[in-house]
């Protein structure tokens, strides 16, 4: 049974760089068939995607925040990481990790269902 | 991106049926089957109920359905039971390589 795990920090500074980890479990990340995606959830509000990565390095991200998000993949370890920088407390999320299947027609991508999910991790951004 | 639309709540007797609406546009909902339904719990990670418009992932109730018309996707739970009482999510690929989610729906079972 596939499982996903979120670590790292819960307490960032304002302007500090988020960092955490997904750890896959119970299958490879290297699997031909899905993607690994990011996804965010202010409190009390609703979910916001973040970005998905391919275990060969492609990434999608939301446009509005790609200029802080990078997301990458360590196969050696089965996980995946999101990095977001310059942090306000807007940011301030749970924040799941999820298995993405993406379709591919040829050259045509369609960013498709989560499942399943980490059980997330609160971050918050204070000083 | 906006969010897609989705009504703030909806409520329904133990037996009854909801539908839960979620409306975008020709560029998300209306232009792809690529629709799915989240059920989130209290201090829990969504699960999938729904994928493709239309299908239930294995293990899901067969209460649960999707449906599709124009740019409004719509999940119905009939024979609502107590343990439905969740906040639902839809959310939709995009033309610009994107993925959307609407608002949220909370499901309260009087």
């Amino acid at each position: 049974q596939l499982q996903l795990q979120e670590s790292g920090p819960g307490l960032v500074k304002p302007l500090e760089t988020l960092s955490l980890t997904c750890t896959v479990s119970g299958g490879s990340i290297s699997s031909s068939d899905y993607y690994w995606g990011w996804i965010r959830q202010p409190p009390g509000k609703g979910l916001e995607w973040i970005g998905t990565i391919y275990y060969s390095g492609s990434t999608y991200y939301n446009p509005s925040l790609k200029s802080r998000v990078t997301i990458f993949v360590d196969m050696s370890k089965n996980q995946f990481s999101l990095k977001l920088s310059s942090v306000t407390a807007a940011d301030t999320a749970v924040y799941y990790c999820a298995r993405h299947l993406v379709t591919i027609f040829g050259v045509l991508t369609r960013l498709n269902w989560f499942d399943p999910w980490g059980q997330g991790t609160l971050v918050t951004v204070s000083s | 991106q906006s969010a897609l639309t989705q009504p703030a709540s909806v409520s329904g007797s133990p037996g009854q049926s909801i539908t839960i609406s979620c409306t975008g546009t020709s560029s998300d909902v209306g232009g792809y089957n690529y629709v799915s339904w989240y059920q989130q719990h209290p201090g829990k990670a969504p699960k999938l109920m729904i994928y493709d418009v239309n299908n239930r992932p294995s293990g899901v109730s067969n209460r649960f359905s999707g449906s599709k018309s124009g740019n409004t996707a719509s999940l119905t739970i009939s024979g609502l039971q107590a343990e439905d009482e969740a906040v639902y999510y839809c959310s939709s690929y995009t033309s610009s390589t994107t993925l959307v989610f609407g608002g949220g729906t909370k499901l309260t079972v009087l």
